[in-house]
């Protein structure tokens, strides 16, 4: 199975909004909402930011949200802060207990 | 506290084999499935293989079908990745991942050991 497409960076300004996408297929995102995302900063471990498509983990910011719409899930983020940049991630599952991840976009806060 | 040290990266020549070793600590280990996931230099997360919490239902990616076997020792708390006939595109950041219970997606993951598979 080929990774799930994201685009491969992404930019913004501290306080503005962004949107990453997550493209997959109907055997994968768009077969279930078992999509999620993680923030990763290069030399720490992966953290889990957005679950189950839409959930967040206790303790992550209410400015990180997910959503999805066919085959393609997005995590927005809104009020831009320098810690936010990083490398994000989104997962799918993928059948016979396989996970999907995709290729990575790299935040830049500018 | 959550924890999981992942240890036995090194350098291997292409051919060759390798255990990686991952110390859980902080959570009902002996509850939880437990994945493997690598990252190539300057590359992204790729899944690498997934174990049920009793250790009988092992799962894995395709590339590595056959020559990686992962196994788990509850009463010491780790999980383990046998690596065998390592080739150079296995060169990579290893992380192992916990998975939830009663979900799919790993929530808690270590920092990761460094496998370079080179001559």
């Amino acid at each position: 199975q080929s990774a799930l497409t994201q685009p491969a960076s992404v930019s913004g300004s501290p306080g503005q909004s962004i949107t990453i996408s997550c493209t997959g297929s109907s055997s994968d995102v768009g077969s279930n909402n078992l999509v999620s995302w993680y923030q990763h900063h290069p030399g720490k471990a992966p953290k889990l930011m957005i679950y189950e498509g839409s959930k967040r983990p206790s303790g992550v910011s209410n400015r990180f949200s997910g959503s999805k719409s066919g085959n393609t899930a997005s995590l927005a983020i809104s009020g831009l802060q320098a810690e936010d940049e990083a490398d994000y991630y989104c997962c799918s599952y993928a059948g016979s207990s396989s996970l999907l991840f995709g290729g990575g976009t790299k935040l830049t806060v500018l | 506290e959550v924890q999981l040290v992942e240890s036995g990266g090194g350098l291997v020549q292409p051919g060759g084999s390798l255990r990686l070793s991952c110390a859980a600590s902080g959570f009902s280990f002996s509850t939880y499935w437990m994945h493997w996931v690598r990252q190539a230099p300057g590359k992204g997360l790729v899944w690498v293989s997934r174990i049920n919490s009793d250790g009988s239902s092992p799962s894995y990616a395709d590339s590595v079908q056959g020559r990686f076997i992962i196994s788990r020792d509850n009463a010491k708390n780790t999980l383990y990745l046998q690596m065998n006939s390592l080739r150079a595109e296995d060169t990579a950041v290893y992380y192992c991942t916990r998975e939830p219970v009663g979900r799919v997606e790993p929530d808690y993951w270590g920092q990761g050991t460094l496998v370079t598979v080179s001559s």
